[in-house]
This record gives structure tokens, sequence and C-alpha cells, in this order.
């Protein structure tokens, strides 16, 4: 199975921040990799796919970048409702597999 | 308005069984890939299974084979999980996704939206 592997774990910010989440693969997954926002007691809800491909309905603050096996998710200028926990996933092969999460937190 | 939702969570003793439901609206069900994810409490995702438009495809993580069993009904608009066996380990919040996906370049891309509410499945004694 690939393993995925998000840096940071958590991380503290500000509103109007610019955020870099980074998620690195075990091995190559081209731009098969996707990310997710959950809230708390919420389902998750899809941000990006195919590496840098904005969902519909996803603010442009938000953006993806990578291939092979690093990517990055960035979050331009933080907002309040921003804050939440990030999860990468590629769908390169079977299972798919998630990251352990990187959980945003107000400073 | 696109929307799943799960139901069939509860308490269950080890070695018991469960029957998760997950009922779709507003898409035309049988076009679309569909899986199962889990969240143990305070954990990240886990991808369970999945089930080709047809059915005639499965795909199982290793921690649940022999023990789950993915199936859809087109005709009702459902996706099941017949869980058996079960264990503490499987304790979690049940998700239904569904599968979707692009052709670029040549290639298949997929990723899970939307998701349900989930429902929770608490194994203990």
């Amino acid at each position: 199975d690939i393993q995925m592997t998000q840096s940071p774990s958590s991380l503290s910010a500000s509103v109007g921040d610019r955020v870099t989440i980074t998620c690195r693969a075990s091995q190559s997954i081209s731009s098969y990799l996707n990310w997710y926002q959950q809230k708390p007691g919420k389902a998750p809800k899809l941000l990006i796919y195919a590496a840098s491909s904005l969902q519909s309905g996803v603010p442009s603050r938000f953006s993806g970048s990578g291939s092979g096996t690093d990517f990055t998710l960035t979050i331009s200028s933080l907002q309040p409702e921003d804050f939440a926990t990030y999860y990468c996933q590629q769908s390169y092969s079977t299972p798919p597999t998630f990251g352990q999460g990187t959980r945003l937190e107000i400073k | 308005e696109v929307q799943l939702v799960e139901s069939g969570g509860g308490l269950v003793q080890p070695g018991g069984s469960l029957r998760l439901s997950c009922a779709a609206s507003g898409f035309t069900f049988s076009s679309y890939w569909m899986s199962w994810v889990r969240q143990a409490p305070g954990k990240g995702l886990e991808w369970v299974a999945n089930i080709k438009q047809d059915g005639s495809e499965k795909y199982y993580v290793d921690s649940v084979k022999g023990r789950f069993t993915i199936s859809r009904d087109n005709a009702k608009n459902s996706l099941y999980l017949q869980m058996n066996s079960l264990r503490a380990e499987d304790t979690a919040v049940y998700y239904c996704a569904r599968g979707r996906s692009r052709k670029y370049s040549g290639s298949y891309y997929n990723w899970f939206d939307p998701w349900g509410q989930g429902t929770l499945v608490t194994v203990s004694s």
C-alpha cells in the first residue's frame, strides 16, 4: 500500500495568514492526489482533485500543486471558516490511502 | 441536491454483525462507483471498500477482507455494508462516499465526492 505522510500534523495560524500543508507519498503517484477538509463532527469535503484542480464552489484562496511524491495545499489568506483538519488522499492505486491529517488551529 | 444518508450504526458486541445502509438521492446512483470510508474516534480516514456501478467488481482493505461485504441495489438507490465478526478496532464512524472520475490526457483520476454524514459503529462488550 502507498503511505501518505502529511506535515505538519498540526499548525497554528492567524486570520489572513498564508498557510502551506505538505503531503508526501511513499512512491510516485503522478498527479493522483486529492485534498479534503473536515470540520469537527462533519463529513470530509473535497477541496482539490488531481493535485491542482479546484472543486466547484471551493474558494479560490485554496490551491494545490505538486506531482510525483511531493504535494502542497496552500491557503492564500486564512479565513475563520478555514480552521479545520485537512487530509490528502492518493488515488493512484487500490487501496486508496489518506494522510494522517493536518489540524489547522487559530493562533 | 446530491445527498447520501447512512443508517444502521449502533452498539454491537465483539463477534457480532451489523448491516449499514446508505440511501442516495439527487443523482443517477447506478452510474457511479461507491465506497465506504471509516474514521475511528479521534483518528484519520481509512477507506474500507468500494463497488462498481453494476456490482461486478468489489475491493476491500485487507483488515476487513472475509468479514465485510459491500453490495448495492440500484433499483433502491442504496449501498450496503454487511459487517460480520466485528472487532473493537472496527469502532468508527462509517461514511459512504460517491466515487467521481475524470479523464485527463488518457488517464482517469478519481476522488470521493460527496460524503454522507456518517453513522457510528461501536464494538464493545
